[in-house]
């Protein structure tokens, strides 16, 4: 069974300081890591993702994460955020079903809320 | 508009009442999958559908039933509803692996009274 833990229910950062929102992941199997945002009342968008190649993969907004294959990890990170930045972000593993046809279930953590004050 | 749609985007209904989500996938899009979020629970995956088959099945209640038909849009039905059933339930589909991953809709608002 997967597993995802966000060791941080909520992050309290001053605009243009940098940020890490921490993520680890347990699973048995090769995996694939996702970082999802949700602004209030709003469904959740795609942040990043690992599928495979590089371990670092970004974002069009300035967000990069790094996939740790030893230590099971996704950190999300950003050297200056904007109070615009401000959201619930969450990191999901999922796997492929039997077969290779589709993705397996996403199975997502608690969620990191990133407060970003003037 | 993230190509995944659901409706309604809002439902308020009354306890031991019966109500039906629906879910358009992506275009081209075969796996749909069905999640509810609450504040206790967080994100749960409740079931996937691949191409009309069942494929995987989480933390779906015995009163939640779910269906993919042949063009692909899904429908997950809720009955006898209880107050600790209101959530926000989205719908993701995805592709093939290796490629852009989960697309999410805009989620279905459901409030029991």
């Amino acid at each position: 069974a997967q597993s995802v833990t966000q060791l941080d229910s909520q992050v309290p950062v001053f605009e243009e300081a940098p940020v890490e929102l921490r993520c680890n992941y347990s699973s048995s199997v090769s995996v694939y890591l996702f970082w999802y945002v949700q602004y209030p009342n709003q469904g959740l968008q795609l942040l990043l993702k690992y599928l495979s190649g590089s371990t670092l993969v970004e974002s069009i907004n300035g967000f990069e994460a790094e996939f740790n294959k030893s230590q099971t990890s996704f950190h999300l990170r950003k050297p200056s955020v904007h109070i615009s930045d401000t959201a619930e972000y969450f990191c999901a593993v999922s796997d492929q079903n039997a077969g290779g046809t589709s993705y397996g279930k996403l199975t997502f953590g608690q969620g990191t809320i990133l407060t970003v004050h003037p | 508009d993230s190509g995944v749609t659901q409706t309604p985007k809002h439902l308020i209904t009354a306890t031991g009442q019966r109500v039906t989500l629906r879910c358009s996938p992506r275009s081209g899009d075969l796996s749909v999958y069905w999640y509810q979020q609450s504040l206790d629970q967080g994100l749960q995956f409740l079931i996937q559908y691949y191409n009309g088959e069942e494929r995987a099945k989480g933390n779906i209640l015995e009163r939640f039933s779910a269906q993919q038909f042949p063009d692909l849009h899904s429908e997950l039905n809720l009955s006898s509803l209880e107050l600790g059933d209101s959530a926000l339930y989205f719908c993701a589909s995805s592709d093939p692996p290796r490629r852009y991953g989960y697309t999410f809709g805009s989620g279905t608002r459901l409030t029991v009274v």
